[in-house]
C-alpha cells in the first residue's frame, strides 16, 4: 500500500512565522503535489513536482513556496505565514509513466492566528 | 483555471435510499475523469477513473458513468449506508498535467 505521511495533522501558527509543512511518501513515487482545501471550493493545487528539484506554480502559488531535494519528500513553505492562509493542507503523489491516481496524505489542519 | 462543478454541494439521505450527484467539466480536451471518496479524519481514496466517452465503473454499491461530449459524470450509490457518509470528490484531467478538482459533494446517511 502507498502511504503518504504529512508532518502533522494539526498545526498552531502565528501571522509573519516561517512554517513549514512536510509530506514524505515511501512508493518511490515521481510526482508530488500540495493542494490546499476550503468550505465550497475544493482542493486548488499550490504547487506540484515531477521530479527531484523541480518545482511548478499550480493555481495559487503565491504567499508559498517548495523543496524537494529528495524524491520522497516534498516540502510546503509559508515564508511569512497570515491569517488568509487558515486551511487544510493535503499532500499527494502519483507514480507516473500516465498513472494520475493521486494518493493523498491525511491532511494538516492550519491555524495561523 | 478550469470550471469543474459539482452539485448538489450536500445531500442527506435515509439509510437504504439510493443516490446519486453529478460532476460538470469541459467537453474539451479530455483526458480523463477521477472521484475519489474522502471520509472525515482520513484521507481522499480513488474510487473510479475514467477515461472513454460511455464508462461505466462499479464498485460494490457505488457505480458512475461518464458523458465527455457534453461534459458530465453521475455518481450513483445504491442502498446508501451510513459508512458511505463522505465527500465524495471528482477531478478532471485535460492538456494540462495536473488535475482540477470540484468542490465535491457532502453525502451524508442517516441511520
Amino acid at each position: 500500500d502507498v502511504k503518504v505521511t504529512q508532518s502533522s495533522r494539526y498545526l498552531v501558527k502565528r501571522t509573519g512565522e516561517k512554517v513549514f509543512l512536510e509530506c514524505v511518501q515511501d512508493m518511490d513515487h515521481e510526482n508530488m503535489f500540495w493542494y490546499r482545501q476550503d468550505p465550497g471550493l475544493g482542493l486548488r493545487l499550490i504547487y506540484f513536482s515531477y521530479d527531484v528539484k523541480m518545482k511548478e506554480k499550480g493555481d495559487i502559488p503565491e504567499g508559498y513556496s517548495v523543496s524537494r531535494e529528495k524524491k520522497e519528500r516534498f516540502s510546503l513553505i509559508l515564508e511569512s505565514a497570515s491569517t488568509n492562509q487558515t486551511s487544510m493542507y493535503l499532500c499527494a503523489s502519483t507514480p507516473g509513466g500516465g498513472t494520475d491516481t493521486q494518493y493523498f496524505g491525511p491532511g494538516t489542519r492550519l491555524t495561523v492566528l | 483555471i478550469l470550471n469543474v462543478e459539482q452539485s448538489p454541494q450536500s445531500l442527506h439521505v435515509q439509510e437504504g435510499d439510493s443516490t446519486n450527484f453529478t460532476c460538470s467539466f469541459p467537453s474539451s480536451n479530455f483526458y480523463a475523469l477521477h472521484w475519489y471518496r474522502w471520509e472525515t479524519a482520513k484521507s481522499p481514496e480513488a474510487l473510479f477513473v475514467m477515461t472513454l466517452n460511455g464508462d461505466e465503473k462499479k464498485k460494490g454499491r457505488i457505480s458512475a458513468t461518464l458523458n465527455t461530449k457534453e461534459g458530465y459524470s453521475y455518481l450513483y450509490i445504491k442502498g446508501s449506508q451510513p459508512e458511505d457518509s463522505a465527500t465524495y470528490l471528482c477531478a478532471f484531467k485535460g492538456s494540462a498535467r495536473q488535475l482540477t478538482f470540484g468542490s465535491g459533494t457532502q453525502l451524508t446517511v442517516l441511520p
